[in-house]
């Protein structure tokens, strides 16, 4: 059975701090792997991801992957208040099926 | 990034009647669009999958004759509960992607509520 399993499942920091969210996974046929950011309603798109090793950024988030070990991580560095958010890993495989993580639920305090 | 419209944004409806979710792209052409039902503080359940012209493929445990898609165009699909119960409320969320793009784009979601 695909499974894409997100840890921790809930972090709480200070503002200003640096975090790493964690997506393991187990699909078949893997393609890609999305990143998306939920705050109140519909998943913003942050990072896809199809190649190991190669950082992709934006801004104060980055994002690696590790396609042998079947991971990646979000960073997020000098977090602030408006990153507060559910951070969701999705992986694309074969079949077509985007299938998502638990989430991340990241509080950042003031 | 593309744009994906979902209404309505929120529904009220009685036990026992149906109703219908509409799932648009705006600026492409969704070969692909994937219902998802979110439970609170849950994260997205993949309900089922739906190809342009093709019948769509459900997860297991989702229920194909209670969840009618029809995904008739490439900028339309729809989601249709169909004898809604109370637990069939829930937050649904479609999105699209396009044959090029493997990057999947979110509509606004619809709360449904079953009273």
């Amino acid at each position: 059975e695909d499974k894409v399993v997100q840890s921790p499942l809930s972090l709480v920091v200070h503002e200003g701090d640096t975090v790493t969210l964690n997506c393991s996974y187990e699909v078949t046929n893997f393609r890609s792997l999305l990143w998306y950011k939920q705050e109140k309603k519909a998943p913003t798109f942050l990072f896809m991801l199809t190649s190991s090793g190669i950082e992709k950024k934006s801004g104060r988030l980055s994002s690696i992957l590790d396609k042998k070990e079947l991971f990646s991580i979000l960073n997020i560095t000098a977090t602030q208040t408006g990153d507060s958010a559910i951070y969701l890993c999705a992986v694309f495989q074969g079949a077509q099926k985007l299938v998502f993580g638990q989430g991340t639920r990241l509080t950042i305090n003031p | 990034g593309a744009v994906v419209s979902q209404h309505p944004s929120w529904v009220i409806c009685k036990s026992g009647t149906s109703v219908k979710i509409e799932c648009r792209s705006l600026d492409f052409q969704a070969t692909t669009m994937f219902w998802y039902r979110q439970f609170p503080k849950q994260s997205l359940m993949l309900m089922a999958t739906s190809n342009e012209g093709s019948k769509a493929t459900y997860e297991q445990g989702v229920e194909k004759d209670k969840f009618l898609i029809n995904h008739a165009s490439l900028t339309l699909s729809t989601l249709t509960v169909t004898s809604a119960h109370p637990e069939d409320s829930s937050f649904y969320i479609c999105s699209a992607r396009d044959s090029v793009h493997t990057e999947a784009f979110f509509g606004q979601g619809t709360r449904l509520t079953v009273v």
